[in-house]
């Protein structure tokens, strides 16, 4: 049982990067998922959720309009699309399912010219 | 949305003694099912997070009964009985009852 993030990388602000997260050993389908940040030395923030069928997705405030979660279920993958990324975009992305119960190892985004 | 604020942010500890900490919510977290969706997560050092406690209480698959949750409408407690070296790191409190899930700060347990 597992979840396997990818796609960090070093990015200029106004840029954009597309997140991954591959599920195995459970029913991705059958789950509520959602991605969860850290900023370098801080706390934990969910960024956004999404239901089984997708067709329910939640935002916080800070990034409404410019990240998108979506998944495919035939692939049990999960993604986070982030556009016009700030340098506070900055920060450890993890896939979860929506209440916490697995985690991913997380992926590095850092925002910065 | 739910601020989540924890107490206290540092915790030192000696090890085999018990040690408690709190959070509490802004507003209730009773769900209209009537669950309360309250999770604990503890933060090993350079380690991704992992769920203790759901709903309050009850405990995740392989975690020591040494770690417990109580509470319930808006105060809650996470207690370890006694303290091990493995203890160490940050524990995060967690509401799921209203969107979007908000953490708590932090307690940052230490071993004296």
């Amino acid at each position: 049982v597992q979840l396997v993030e990818s796609g960090g990388d070093l990015v200029q602000p106004g840029g954009s990067l597309r997140l991954s997260c591959a599920a195995s050993g459970f029913t991705f389908s059958n789950s509520w998922m959602s991605w969860v940040r850290q900023a370098p030395g801080k706390g934990l923030e969910w960024v956004a959720g999404m239901n089984q069928d997708g067709s329910e997705k939640n935002y916080v405030d800070s990034v409404k309009g410019r990240f998108t979660i979506s998944r495919d279920n035939a692939k049990s993958s999960l993604f986070l699309q982030m556009n016009s990324l700030r340098t506070e975009d900055t920060a450890v992305y993890y896939c979860a399912t929506a209440l916490g119960g697995l985690w991913g190892q997380g992926t590095m985004v850092t925002v910065s010219s | 949305d739910v601020v989540m604020t924890q107490s206290p942010l540092s915790l030192p500890v000696t090890l085999g003694q018990p040690a408690s900490m709190s959070c509490r919510s802004s507003q209730s977290l009773v769900y209209s099912d009537g669950n309360t969706y309250l999770n604990w997560f503890q933060q090993r050092p350079g380690q991704s997070p992992r769920r203790l406690i759901y709903k309050v209480s009850n405990r995740d698959s392989g975690v020591p009964d040494r770690f417990s949750g109580s509470g319930s409408g808006t105060d809650f407690t996470l207690r370890i009985s006694r303290v091990e070296a493995e203890d160490v790191g940050i524990y995060y409190c967690m509401q799921g009852t209203h969107w979007p899930g908000t953490f708590g700060q932090g307690t940052k347990v230490e071993i004296k």
